[in-house]
């Protein structure tokens, strides 16, 4: 059954400390991305990554980090940096087809509350 | 620089009733136009896409969207809306790896 995981679907944490969200893809897709989403806005990119062991920054990288050392995986972690954790946070990820076009499919998503 | 505009924060129709959700966007050229619908606490579902081609694109769950370059626009469009439909509506807008969301569209379907 092929897909997107993310895990935990729900998480809560600590004011100050850094947590790191899971994200699994069996679509053999090459790039994977990951969004922030908050009430009332559309997502935000946060970064990246068209191959392994390469990533970008998307629009609000800042307090975030991330790592691309299989193909299958796109871990973020939200960093104590981070001064707005809070938020529902997807994975996305696309393979380009042969028109070179790209549809990106999104995870189900994980909810990050910080306490 | 690029944006997304849902001029529609939240929408009620009757079901049965039809629908359109409105999106317009501003890009330097001409952009891949995809519509996402959102369950709460889910994922995003992709309805429909628009890359190329005949402006009318249609999607899943009876939904279809037509582009118009003149006015920018890439609205969402059903005849006939069922219970199910309720959710939050997305439009995005970009190339390959630039992708710009609006800020969603909330649709509440009354019986």
């Amino acid at each position: 059954d092929g897909g997107i995981t993310q895990s935990p679907k729900y998480l809560f944490r600590k004011e100050g400390q850094n947590v790191t969200l899971s994200c699994e893809q069996n679509l053999n897709h090459d790039a994977m991305y990951w969004y922030r989403q908050d009430p009332g806005q559309g997502l935000r990119l946060i970064y990246y990554s068209q191959i392994v062991n390469d990533f970008q920054k998307g629009d609000i990288a800042e307090g975030y980090s991330v790592s691309r050392e299989k193909k299958e995986s796109f871990p973020l972690t939200v960093t104590s940096a981070q001064k707005n954790p809070t938020a529902f946070y997807l994975c996305a990820s696309s393979i380009r087809s042969g028109r070179g076009r790209r549809e990106q499919f999104f995870g189900p998503g994980t909810r990050l509350t910080v306490l | 620089a690029q944006s997304v505009t849902q001029p529609d924060i939240h929408i009620t129709v009757s079901e049965g009733a039809s629908l359109e959700l409105r999106c317009n966007y501003s890009y330097g050229a001409t952009p891949y136009l995809f519509w996402y619908v959102q369950s709460p606490g889910q994922g995003l579902q992709l309805l429909l896409k628009y890359f190329s081609g005949d402006t009318l694109v249609q999607g899943i769950k009876g939904f279809e969207a037509e582009f118009k370059r003149s006015q920018s626009s890439f609205n969402l469009r059903k005849p006939s809306v069922h219970w199910s439909d309720a959710a939050e509506y997305f439009c995005a807008v970009g190339s390959n790896n630039d992708m710009r969301f609006g800020a969603g569209t909330r649709l509440t379907v009354k019986p």
